[in-house]
């Protein structure tokens, strides 16, 4: 079945720091490609998504570009910020539309 | 506007007991979702409804759970006879449909003792 792996937290960074979040995928066909944040003490909310191959989603700052070669979608920040500390979560969604969670990579950031 | 909200937020039940977890979308959309999030095992997906019907049930990890949707709004997810194993937060999510993003709500913190 379809899955996703995500690096392992957590992650501490100090403020101004530059971010990566590993996730590839394995998947039947072409999926649609996702990352979710979760704050502390609030529900998970979409980040950005890329659709099809070579697609950039970018959003408050982050970027992850969809690349079919290397089955990956990893989140990047150039400069991160305390306001950032969460739960990341990389997803990826086929067929029903449901969609398939990495195991979430808690970013902590100092300042 | 008002956001998919879920009840109770948090549920603490016997092991053996019935329970049922409701959710609220957002209105409008036609599409909704139940996850289940527990420490083992991440974000897993339960159930997908279209309108009322329940096109994909894949994710239901037993017989005890089952869900339904009426009026193509407001979903009940209920899982009887709990098991300690039950005990996770269930999340809900709603869209518009087709990988339009999926809305999240709070969840319910449900726990077996």
């Amino acid at each position: 079945g379809d899955s996703v792996t995500q690096m392992e937290g957590p992650v501490t960074l100090s403020e101004e720091a530059f971010l990566t979040i590993n996730c590839t995928y394995t998947a039947t066909g072409y999926p649609s490609l996702f990352w979710y944040v979760q704050y502390p003490g609030e529900g998970l909310q979409l980040l950005l998504k890329a659709t099809k191959a070579d697609d950039k989603g970018s959003n408050k700052g982050f970027e992850a570009t969809y690349r079919k070669e290397t089955t990956s979608f990893h989140l990047e920040k150039g400069s991160v910020q305390v306001s950032d500390s969460a739960v990341y979560f990389c997803a990826s969604g086929a067929g029903s539309y449901q969609l398939t969670f990495g195991k979430g990579t808690k970013l902590s950031v100092i300042p | 506007g008002a956001g998919v909200s879920q009840s109770p937020s948090n549920k603490v039940t016997e092991k053996g007991k019935d329970v049922e977890l409701r959710c609220d979308p957002i209105s409008g959309h036609t599409a909704l979702y139940w996850y289940r999030q527990s420490l083992g095992q991440g974000l897993e997906f339960l159930i997908y409804f279209q309108g009322n019907s329940a096109p994909d049930k894949s994710g239901l990890p037993s017989d005890r759970f089952s869900a339904e949707r009426t009026g193509g709004s407001v979903s009940t997810l209920t899982i009887q006879r709990t098991q300690q194993e039950d005990s996770a937060v269930y999340l809900c999510a709603s869209s518009t449909g087709g990988w339009e993003p999926q809305h999240f709500g709070d969840g319910t913190r449900l726990s077996i003792l």
